[in-house]
Protein backbone atom coordinates (compact mmCIF):
# COMPACT_ATOMS: atom_id res chain seq x y z
CA UNK A 1 0.00 0.00 0.00
CA UNK A 2 1.02 3.61 -0.81
CA UNK A 3 0.94 5.57 2.37
CA UNK A 4 1.98 8.81 3.62
CA UNK A 5 2.78 9.74 7.29
CA UNK A 6 2.81 13.33 9.22
CA UNK A 7 3.88 12.50 12.58
CA UNK A 8 3.61 16.56 13.85
CA UNK A 9 -0.80 16.93 14.13
CA UNK A 10 0.67 20.66 15.32
CA UNK A 11 3.83 22.68 15.43
CA UNK A 12 4.15 26.45 16.83
CA UNK A 13 7.08 28.53 16.24
CA UNK A 14 8.01 32.52 16.31
CA UNK A 15 7.46 34.34 13.80
CA UNK A 16 10.97 34.90 11.84
CA UNK A 17 11.74 31.18 13.14
CA UNK A 18 13.19 27.82 11.26
CA UNK A 19 10.33 24.94 11.13
CA UNK A 20 10.59 21.93 9.48
CA UNK A 21 8.02 19.73 8.79
CA UNK A 22 8.69 15.98 8.67
CA UNK A 23 6.97 13.45 6.39
CA UNK A 24 7.42 9.74 5.25
CA UNK A 25 6.27 7.75 2.95
CA UNK A 26 5.96 4.45 1.65
CA UNK A 27 5.71 3.17 -2.02
CA UNK A 28 7.70 0.19 -3.50
CA UNK A 29 7.70 2.47 -6.66
CA UNK A 30 10.69 3.55 -7.89
CA UNK A 31 9.27 6.65 -10.51
CA UNK A 32 7.37 9.14 -8.33
CA UNK A 33 7.38 12.93 -6.92
CA UNK A 34 6.84 14.26 -3.75
CA UNK A 35 4.87 17.66 -3.05
CA UNK A 36 4.05 19.91 -0.35
CA UNK A 37 0.84 21.55 -0.68
CA UNK A 38 -0.09 24.08 2.51
CA UNK A 39 -3.94 24.64 3.06
CA UNK A 40 -4.25 28.33 5.22
CA UNK A 41 -7.75 29.01 6.52
CA UNK A 42 -9.29 30.01 2.98
CA UNK A 43 -9.01 26.25 2.83
CA UNK A 44 -7.95 26.34 -0.64
CA UNK A 45 -4.58 24.07 -1.51
CA UNK A 46 -1.45 25.82 -2.73
CA UNK A 47 1.41 24.18 -4.09
CA UNK A 48 4.65 25.00 -1.92
CA UNK A 49 7.41 22.84 -3.35
CA UNK A 50 7.90 19.66 -5.67
CA UNK A 51 10.77 17.05 -6.16
CA UNK A 52 11.08 14.43 -8.58
CA UNK A 53 12.56 11.30 -6.92
CA UNK A 54 15.16 10.76 -9.18
CA UNK A 55 17.15 14.07 -8.66
CA UNK A 56 18.92 14.06 -5.57
CA UNK A 57 19.52 17.41 -5.31
CA UNK A 58 16.76 19.03 -3.07
CA UNK A 59 14.49 21.32 -3.93
CA UNK A 60 13.84 25.16 -2.95
CA UNK A 61 11.86 27.64 -3.22
CA UNK A 62 12.79 30.84 -1.69
CA UNK A 63 12.58 30.19 1.65
CA UNK A 64 10.95 26.80 1.52
CA UNK A 65 13.18 23.87 1.17
CA UNK A 66 13.15 20.43 1.11
CA UNK A 67 15.58 17.46 2.67
CA UNK A 68 15.00 14.16 0.51
CA UNK A 69 15.61 11.25 1.76
CA UNK A 70 14.84 8.49 -0.69
CA UNK A 71 16.92 5.24 0.92
CA UNK A 72 14.65 6.41 4.11
CA UNK A 73 11.56 7.24 2.29
CA UNK A 74 11.86 10.67 4.06
CA UNK A 75 10.61 13.74 2.75
CA UNK A 76 10.66 17.01 5.28
CA UNK A 77 9.94 20.59 4.60
CA UNK A 78 12.22 23.33 5.99
CA UNK A 79 10.45 27.16 6.09
CA UNK A 80 13.32 29.45 6.97
CA UNK A 81 12.34 33.20 8.04
CA UNK A 82 8.91 31.95 9.24
CA UNK A 83 6.05 34.54 8.69
CA UNK A 84 2.38 35.40 9.98
CA UNK A 85 1.13 34.26 6.98
CA UNK A 86 2.66 30.95 6.40
CA UNK A 87 0.25 29.67 9.45
CA UNK A 88 -2.08 26.61 7.58
CA UNK A 89 -1.94 23.34 7.47
CA UNK A 90 0.66 21.26 5.07
CA UNK A 91 0.38 18.37 3.51
CA UNK A 92 2.64 16.32 2.41
CA UNK A 93 2.04 13.98 -0.95
CA UNK A 94 3.37 11.69 -3.85
CA UNK A 95 2.19 10.69 -6.94
CA UNK A 96 3.58 7.52 -8.94
CA UNK A 97 4.99 8.59 -12.34
CA UNK A 98 2.00 7.71 -14.95
CA UNK A 99 -0.97 7.65 -12.50
CA UNK A 100 -3.69 10.43 -11.68
CA UNK A 101 -4.05 9.59 -8.04
CA UNK A 102 -1.95 12.01 -5.02
CA UNK A 103 -1.46 10.47 -2.47
CA UNK A 104 -2.09 12.79 1.13
CA UNK A 105 -0.50 12.49 4.58
CA UNK A 106 -2.84 13.63 7.35
CA UNK A 107 -1.34 16.88 7.58
CA UNK A 108 0.71 19.01 9.98
CA UNK A 109 -1.34 22.59 11.55
CA UNK A 110 1.63 25.49 11.73
CA UNK A 111 1.15 27.90 13.40
CA UNK A 112 3.45 31.07 13.38
CA UNK A 113 3.43 33.39 16.59
CA UNK A 114 3.90 37.29 16.66
CA UNK B 1 -8.00 33.84 -7.26
CA UNK B 2 -6.89 30.57 -8.41
CA UNK B 3 -9.24 30.18 -11.42
CA UNK B 4 -10.89 27.21 -9.30
CA UNK B 5 -14.39 28.50 -8.32
CA UNK B 6 -16.68 25.99 -6.28
CA UNK B 7 -20.17 26.66 -5.07
CA UNK B 8 -21.96 26.52 -2.39
CA UNK B 9 -19.23 27.14 0.25
CA UNK B 10 -21.08 25.41 2.59
CA UNK B 11 -24.02 23.32 2.60
CA UNK B 12 -26.15 21.65 5.23
CA UNK B 13 -28.55 18.69 3.50
CA UNK B 14 -30.57 15.93 4.80
CA UNK B 15 -29.99 12.33 4.22
CA UNK B 16 -32.99 12.66 2.09
CA UNK B 17 -32.08 15.75 0.57
CA UNK B 18 -30.55 15.82 -3.11
CA UNK B 19 -28.26 18.31 -3.40
CA UNK B 20 -25.55 18.98 -6.15
CA UNK B 21 -21.96 20.64 -5.83
CA UNK B 22 -20.44 22.76 -8.85
CA UNK B 23 -17.03 23.58 -9.41
CA UNK B 24 -15.39 25.93 -12.61
CA UNK B 25 -12.02 26.73 -13.42
CA UNK B 26 -11.22 29.27 -16.19
CA UNK B 27 -7.80 27.89 -16.81
CA UNK B 28 -8.54 25.93 -19.90
CA UNK B 29 -7.45 22.66 -18.61
CA UNK B 30 -8.50 19.57 -19.19
CA UNK B 31 -8.07 17.32 -16.61
CA UNK B 32 -10.18 18.16 -13.09
CA UNK B 33 -10.68 15.95 -10.02
CA UNK B 34 -12.82 15.73 -7.06
CA UNK B 35 -11.61 14.86 -3.85
CA UNK B 36 -12.69 14.34 -0.35
CA UNK B 37 -11.52 15.83 3.10
CA UNK B 38 -12.42 14.44 6.41
CA UNK B 39 -11.37 15.78 9.54
CA UNK B 40 -8.23 14.08 10.90
CA UNK B 41 -7.75 11.97 7.39
CA UNK B 42 -5.75 12.33 4.70
CA UNK B 43 -7.57 13.78 1.58
CA UNK B 44 -9.11 11.34 -0.73
CA UNK B 45 -9.31 11.08 -4.41
CA UNK B 46 -12.68 10.48 -5.57
CA UNK B 47 -12.70 10.86 -9.54
CA UNK B 48 -10.73 12.01 -11.78
CA UNK B 49 -12.22 13.46 -14.72
CA UNK B 50 -9.90 14.17 -18.72
CA UNK B 51 -11.20 15.54 -21.72
CA UNK B 52 -14.78 15.12 -19.69
CA UNK B 53 -14.15 11.44 -19.73
CA UNK B 54 -14.36 10.11 -16.62
CA UNK B 55 -10.21 7.92 -16.11
CA UNK B 56 -10.90 7.44 -12.11
CA UNK B 57 -13.47 6.36 -9.50
CA UNK B 58 -11.39 5.55 -6.66
CA UNK B 59 -14.35 2.93 -5.61
CA UNK B 60 -17.09 5.83 -4.45
CA UNK B 61 -20.58 4.66 -2.86
CA UNK B 62 -22.72 5.76 -6.07
CA UNK B 63 -24.61 7.72 -4.10
CA UNK B 64 -22.44 10.36 -5.03
CA UNK B 65 -22.67 11.15 -8.90
CA UNK B 66 -20.17 13.29 -10.76
CA UNK B 67 -20.65 14.59 -14.02
CA UNK B 68 -18.37 16.72 -16.01
CA UNK B 69 -20.59 18.38 -19.20
CA UNK B 70 -17.60 20.43 -20.71
CA UNK B 71 -13.92 20.83 -19.81
CA UNK B 72 -14.69 23.88 -17.26
CA UNK B 73 -17.32 22.59 -15.30
CA UNK B 74 -17.46 19.51 -12.75
CA UNK B 75 -20.43 18.41 -10.78
CA UNK B 76 -20.89 15.94 -7.90
CA UNK B 77 -24.93 14.72 -7.37
CA UNK B 78 -25.73 13.84 -3.66
CA UNK B 79 -28.15 11.99 -2.78
CA UNK B 80 -29.20 10.03 0.65
CA UNK B 81 -25.96 10.69 2.21
CA UNK B 82 -25.20 9.74 5.90
CA UNK B 83 -23.99 11.89 8.08
CA UNK B 84 -19.98 10.79 7.74
CA UNK B 85 -20.01 11.91 4.30
CA UNK B 86 -19.67 15.07 5.96
CA UNK B 87 -16.74 16.66 5.01
CA UNK B 88 -14.84 19.30 2.78
CA UNK B 89 -15.25 18.49 -0.93
CA UNK B 90 -12.72 19.87 -3.28
CA UNK B 91 -12.13 20.22 -6.69
CA UNK B 92 -9.43 20.49 -8.43
CA UNK B 93 -8.21 20.93 -11.99
CA UNK B 94 -5.02 20.65 -13.85
CA UNK B 95 -3.20 20.79 -17.45
CA UNK B 96 -3.87 17.00 -18.25
CA UNK B 97 -4.04 14.27 -16.16
CA UNK B 98 -0.54 14.10 -15.63
CA UNK B 99 -0.28 14.90 -12.12
CA UNK B 100 2.99 13.75 -11.38
CA UNK B 101 4.62 16.80 -14.23
CA UNK B 102 1.77 18.99 -13.22
CA UNK B 103 0.88 21.60 -10.62
CA UNK B 104 -2.91 20.93 -9.03
CA UNK B 105 -5.16 23.82 -8.97
CA UNK B 106 -7.61 23.81 -6.32
CA UNK B 107 -11.27 25.50 -5.49
CA UNK B 108 -11.67 26.86 -1.88
CA UNK B 109 -14.04 23.33 -1.28
CA UNK B 110 -17.45 22.79 -0.37
CA UNK B 111 -18.43 22.43 3.34
CA UNK B 112 -20.88 19.69 3.47
CA UNK B 113 -22.67 18.52 6.59
CA UNK B 114 -25.04 15.89 6.47
CA UNK B 115 -27.51 15.76 9.21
Amino acid sequence: AQTVTQSQPEMSVQEAETVTLSCTYDTSESNYYLFWYKQPPSRQMILVIRQEAYKQQNATENRFSVNFQKAAKSFSLKISDSQLGDTAMYFCAFIIQGAQKLVFGQGTRLTINP
Amino acid sequence: ETGVTQTPRHLVMGMTNKKSLKCEQHLGHNAMYWYKQSAKKPLELMFVYNFKEQTENNSVPSRFSPECPNSSHLFLHLHTLQPEDSALYLCASSPTRDGANEKLFFGSGTQLSVL
